[in-house]
């Protein structure tokens, strides 16, 4: 079992539909939790990250921590054509004084008009 | 700035052929890190490099080495190429003591070997 654990989709949605993106892990150690966006044929770009329990917005993006459940979720409302990408999830577990990111596999989101 | 930029952006290897994977930055960041990322495996830490000089290995170390003699440069060298190693090659880059999450991505170098 990966320590980090992100349904693969595709998921796919209207125009306008909120989304919800998911991600589990094993490991109690990880602090830091990041959302990223990659574009087909392109690197990841940081979407948002929190470090603490609890929920984060940022325009159309929530992004929610539940530590003692370990579930991780990002919610996109009013979601664009634009929208359709692949999105990461990634935790940080403090190791020796270096953070080393683990990535989940990532979600196939589309968004059809 | 130009962020992250990766050199090639296609590469066809065959087996056993060596190469360098190519990656600056010009952000002045001390954490760099390359990842292949593989369909349904997500990305995974080949090496990362806390500084100048200081490289360590990631989860999927073998048949790659790195060095890191600027601040700039991570360049990825192959050994000896196998099929297995047939992926999109991400190097990343952060400025934060936290490494892990404000990482700047370059563009990818898609790599087959045959």
């Amino acid at each position: 079992q990966k320590e980090v654990e992100q349904d693969p989709g595709p998921l796919s949605v209207p125009e306008g539909a909120i989304v919800s993106l998911n991600c589990t892990y094993s490991n109690s150690a990880f602090q830091y939790f990041m959302w990223y966006r990659q574009y087909s044929r392109k690197g990841p770009e940081l979407l948002m990250y929190t470090y603490s329990s609890g929920n984060k917005e940022d325009g159309r993006f929530t992004a929610q921590v539940d530590k003692s459940s370990k579930y991780i979720s990002l919610f996109i409302r009013d979601s664009q054509p634009s929208d359709s990408a692949t999105y990461l999830c990634a935790m940080i577990l403090s190791s020796g004084g270096s953070y080393i990111p683990t990535f989940g596999r990532g979600t196939s989101l589309i968004v059809h008009p | 700035n130009a962020g992250v930029t990766q050199t090639p952006k296609f590469q066809v290897l065959k087996t056993g052929q060596s190469m360098t994977l190519q990656c600056a930055q010009d952000m002045n960041h001390e954490y760099m890190s390359w990842y292949r990322q593989d369909p349904g495996m997500g990305l995974r830490l080949i090496h990362y490099s806390v500084g100048a000089g200081i490289t360590d290995q990631g989860e999927v170390p073998n048949g790659y080495n790195v060095s890191r003699s600027t601040t700039e440069d991570f360049p990825l060298r192959l050994l000896s190429a196998a099929p297995s190693q047939t992926s999109v090659y991400f190097c990343a880059s952060s400025y934060s003591d936290l490494g892990g999450y404000e990482q700047y991505f370059g563009p990818g170098t898609r790599l087959t070997v045959t």
